[in-house]
């Protein structure tokens, strides 16, 4: 089992560039999070999918799109990136079966945006 | 929504001391609280969480206790170890039966541990 994996692990991008992140789990979850943590203001919640085909908007989700056509995978997008978007990305999974509400994370994405 | 803060932000400890961690949290419906350590480099990892039916909850060397009048928790750590020096970050959600808070957290701002040898 990886658990959840993240690529790319860093990427540096121009202002205006766009870029796709992309988190895959092997855990069989039905939802899945994109969050952004910054210095000072821990881990805020960007968009999240309850399962395949959907998605919703998390406290952050300016400037952001998501997409989950598998069950596995998780997609972020930013299609013109800007400064205030660097930052590290997490993805995590978490399943409502048996009363377990733990979110299982990634490793993260660096990324900065000049 | 709900909003979590975080004291302190950074925290020096000697080992074998204990070190606190305090959060509060702003919505009376949160219910479930749980308690993510991040090493350097890496994802945040769940160490403890506590629901709110409950008012303590210890796993050898950490617990957690719970003020829901006051809506605050803390963590605690006794006889503290290098490799405890991490992020540590509180985090609060409502959990329902029919599953439509999706499990979405609210976090607090997390503490820097460093734990001296």
């Amino acid at each position: 089992n990886a658990g959840v994996t993240q690529t790319p692990k860093f990427r540096v991008l121009k202002t205006g560039q766009s870029m796709t992140l992309l988190c895959a789990q092997d855990m069989n979850h039905e939802y899945m999070y994109w969050y952004r943590q910054d210095p000072g203001m821990g881990l805020r919640l960007i968009h999240y999918s309850v399962g395949e085909g959907t998605t919703a908007k998390g406290e952050v989700p300016d400037g952001y799109n998501v997409s989950r056509l598998k069950k596995q995978n998780f997609l972020l997008g930013l299609e013109s990136a800007a400064p205030s978007q660097t930052s590290v990305y997490f993805c995590a999974s978490s399943t409502p079966r048996d009363g377990n509400y733990e979110q299982y994370f990634g490793p993260g994405t660096r990324l900065t945006v000049t | 929504g709900e909003n979590v803060e975080q004291h302190p932000s950074t925290l020096s400890v000697q080992e074998g001391d204990s070190a606190v961690i305090k959060c509060t949290y702003s919505d009376s419906a949160s219910n479930y609280f749980p308690w993510y350590k991040q090493e350097l480099g890496k994802g945040p990892q769940l160490i403890i969480d506590i629901r709110s039916n409950v008012g303590e909850k210890k796993d050898q060397r950490i617990a957690v206790t719970l003020n829901k009048t006051a809506k605050h928790f803390s963590l605690h750590i006794t006889e503290t170890q290098p490799e405890d020096s991490a992020v540590y970050f509180c985090a609060a959600s409502h959990t329902n039966a029919g599953g439509t808070s999706y499990g979405k957290l609210t976090f607090g701002q997390g503490t820097i541990l460093t734990v001296h040898p």
